[in-house]
């Protein structure tokens, strides 16, 4: 059973550039979360989504961030026109509807975007 | 708005001492989950804690929830190199329809041979 996967391990973009970042959750997993984290930070909530569905996108910034699960295919998280200070790197995780209310979440090695 | 704060923010042992990380939520809290972050790897989860005043034990490590609901502690005894890492304290907000966890600001743990 293969765990969460995230690409692109590493992403490099240039300012206004697009990054997408990809995530497929573990296989029966239906729910989905972004998380941010800063060079020597913690991890900050960005957006929990179903499948077709946002649930919660309170930690989402207003512009230029987007993020969609679709019914086929993996959780798209969109950065529009990157700034330096969207270099970070960008966790996916997920987690059963079984633990629904227990919340635990199974992380993916990450994405690393760095902005030039 | 909702807090997890975590003490110390930084510790560094010898091998063999014991170690301990505190967390503190602003608010009660239904479960809190400990997870551990090793250098340029990602979170891991490591254990829930549901009921008030729980421990739990996994090998060296010991994990209490507070009789509030509102604080927790992860203790190491006699750290070895391979503890190394950020140790995340994380509690679910929001509730009904969202599951989302607020993280602990972290404990990074150094351990000296």
């Amino acid at each position: 059973n293969a765990g969460v996967m995230q690409n692109p391990r590493h992403l490099v973009r240039r300012r206004g550039q697009e990054a997408r970042l990809r995530c497929s959750p573990m296989k029966g997993h239906s729910h989905v979360y972004w998380y941010r984290q800063l060079p020597e930070e913690g991890l900050k909530f960005m957006v929990y989504l179903q499948k077709e569905n946002i649930i919660d996108e309170s930690g989402m910034p207003k512009e230029r961030f987007s993020a969609e699960f679709p019914k086929e295919g993996p959780s798209i998280l969109r950065i529009q026109q990157v700034v330096r200070g969207d270099s970070a790197a960008y966790f996916c995780a997920s987690s059963p509807p079984a633990e629904l209310g227990k919340n635990i979440q199974y992380f993916g090695a990450g994405t690393r975007l760095s902005v030039l | 708005g909702q807090q997890v704060m975590q003490i110390p923010q930084y510790q560094h042992v010898q091998e063999g001492e014991d170690f301990t990380t505190y967390c503190n939520s602003s608010t009660t809290l239904s479960n809190i989950q400990w997870y551990k972050q090793r250098p340029g790897g990602h979170p891991v989860f490591l254990i829930q804690l549901v009921k008030s005043g729980e421990v739990k034990k996994q090998k060296r490590l010991t994990f209490q929830f507070g009789e509030a609901k509102k604080n927790s502690s992860l203790h190491i005894t006699a750290t070895q190199t391979t503890d190394v890492g950020t140790y995340f304290c994380a509690g679910p907000f929001g509730g009904g329809a969202t599951n989302k966890l607020i993280f602990g600001t972290g404990t990074l743990l150094a351990v000296q041979p």
